[in-house]
């Protein structure tokens, strides 16, 4: 039972340099998010995707684009990575319907370092 | 604005020392206040979900309490293995928000001392 599954684990890169988070879940779910965690500052949501085919930004979204490539994969882009994007980021995914209040299931997140 | 409040930040207590974690809130209209919690290196993992003020949930020595205005996780006789970060987040019902957003706490880490 994968749940949400994120790759890479681990990234470094360079100031500048492009790459792609890959998320995806078996769960059926129709919305998908990308979190970043920062020390002191809790997660904070830079995209999400309430259904196939939609996308709207976060609170942090300057610096990222998102793929809502199918019901199951949400992916993330840095186009020009900087050292402020050195973060820990999860993605998560919830079925949403009506005025449910289910809870998001996370993956175990992919720790970015940009030098 | 929707706001999520969690104290104290970090909490050590020795073994079998019983206390609480709070999680202040403000939103317009609630839809549903969650209970997580993360190990080092780890996702969020789900705890509780409260939906009212006045609900509680338990499991093993945790305890969830909701109000009109917080929650808190009360921890009982608390044991090493429930050192980690415990998250409180909220899915709010508002102008602003649709109900598609949480709004998360920065989270309490607890050490629970042998």
């Amino acid at each position: 039972n994968a749940g949400v599954t994120q790759t890479p684990k681990f990234q470094v890169l360079k100031t500048g340099q492009s790459m792609t988070l890959q998320c995806a879940q078996d769960m059926n779910h129709n919305s998908m998010y990308w979190y970043r965690q920062d020390p002191g500052m809790g997660l904070r949501l830079i995209y999400y995707s309430a259904s196939e085919g939609t996308t709207d930004k976060g609170e942090v979204p300057n610096g990222y684009n998102v793929s809502r490539l199918n019901k199951r994969e949400f992916s993330l882009r840095l186009e020009s990575a900087a050292p402020s994007q050195t973060s820990v980021y999860f993605c998560a995914s919830i079925h949403l319907k009506g005025r449910s209040n289910q809870p998001q299931h996370f993956g175990d997140g992919t720790r970015l370092s940009i030098l | 604005e929707d706001q999520v409040t969690q104290s104290p930040e970090a909490l050590r207590l020795q073994e079998g020392e019983s206390s609480s974690l709070n999680c202040s809130y403000t939103v317009s209209g609630l839809r549903g206040l969650f209970w997580y919690r993360q190990d080092p290196g780890k996702g969020p993992e789900f705890l509780f979900t409260l939906y009212s003020a006045g609900e509680e949930k338990e499991k093993e020595r945790l305890k969830a309490t909701l109000t009109k205005k917080e929650s808190f996780l009360h921890i009982t006789a608390p044991k090493p293995e429930d050192s980690a970060t415990y998250l409180c987040a909220v899915q709010a019902d508002s102008i602003t928000n649709t109900g598609n957003q949480f709004y998360f706490g920065t989270g309490t880490s607890l050490t629970v001392i042998p």
